[in-house]
């Protein structure tokens, strides 16, 4: 069974770049058919869909923080990680990576988060 | 503001059915097929049901999905105390490219 578990550091000051990583276990994410996912849930509110990388190195983010995000691969760590530039107190959130499986045929997406991360909460305050 | 839409609450009794609606559009849940989380304080959304009605392995057969063109629902029987706790849906969006999520239902056991 796949795990998940993100690092990084808890606390941020306005400005700088956020770094998190996911490591995973149990499977391979060179494998194919998942996509690397990242979300995050801000205090008492719902879910946020950041981007995903998929094991190509193909990537793409939710438009409205497409300017700031970048999700990177390391295969040979079995890892990947979220960089957000620029945070304010608006990033303050739990983040969590999580694997998403997805496929589209016939004009139907069917898309599910089956794994995730136990999530860490940044918090950026100066 | 989320793209789908959820009642921010519901409530039951034990042994009594509830149901958690999930309002979108023709982008995403008319289109496309639902997921299901359940999220105890604390921890990381746990998949309950995908492609609208397919139990995630080890999930009981008291959670039950449905979905009628730009809307889906959750179904929970046989309400246990256990169940407390929230419930987001979510579906991939063609506009957005990307998934997107409800609001979340925080269901009660009275």
């Amino acid at each position: 069974q796949v795990q998940l578990q993100e690092s990084g550091p808890g606390l941020m000051k306005p400005s700088q770049t956020l770094s998190l990583t996911c490591s995973v276990s149990g499977g391979s994410i060179s494998s194919g058919g998942y996509y690397w996912s990242w979300i995050r849930q801000h205090p008492g509110k719902g879910l946020e869909w950041l981007g995903y990388i998929y094991y190509t190195g193909s990537t793409d983010y939710n438009p409205s923080l497409k300017s700031r995000v970048n999700l990177s691969l390391d295969t040979s760590k079995n890892q990947f990680s979220l960089k957000l530039s620029s945070v304010t107190a608006a990033d303050t959130a739990v983040y969590y990576c999580a694997r998403e499986g997805r496929y589209c045929t016939n004009g139907v997406c069917y898309s599910w988060f089956d794994s995730w991360g136990q999530g860490t909460l940044v918090t950026v305050s100066s | 503001q989320s793209v789908l839409t959820q009642p921010p609450s519901a409530s039951g009794t034990p042994g009594q059915r509830v149901t958690i609606s999930c309002s979108g559009s023709s982008s995403n849940i008319g289109r496309n097929t639902v997921s299901w989380y359940q999220q105890f304080p604390g921890t990381a959304p746990k998949l309950l049901i995908y492609s609208n009605n397919q139990w995630s392995s080890g999930v009981p057969d008291r959670f039950s999905g449905s979905k009628s063109g730009t809307s889906a629902s959750l179904a929970i029987s046989g309400l246990q105390s256990e169940d407390e706790a929230d419930y987001y849906c979510a579906a991939w969006d063609d506009s957005l490219s990307g998934p997107v999520f409800g609001g979340g239902t925080k269901l009660t056991v009275l």
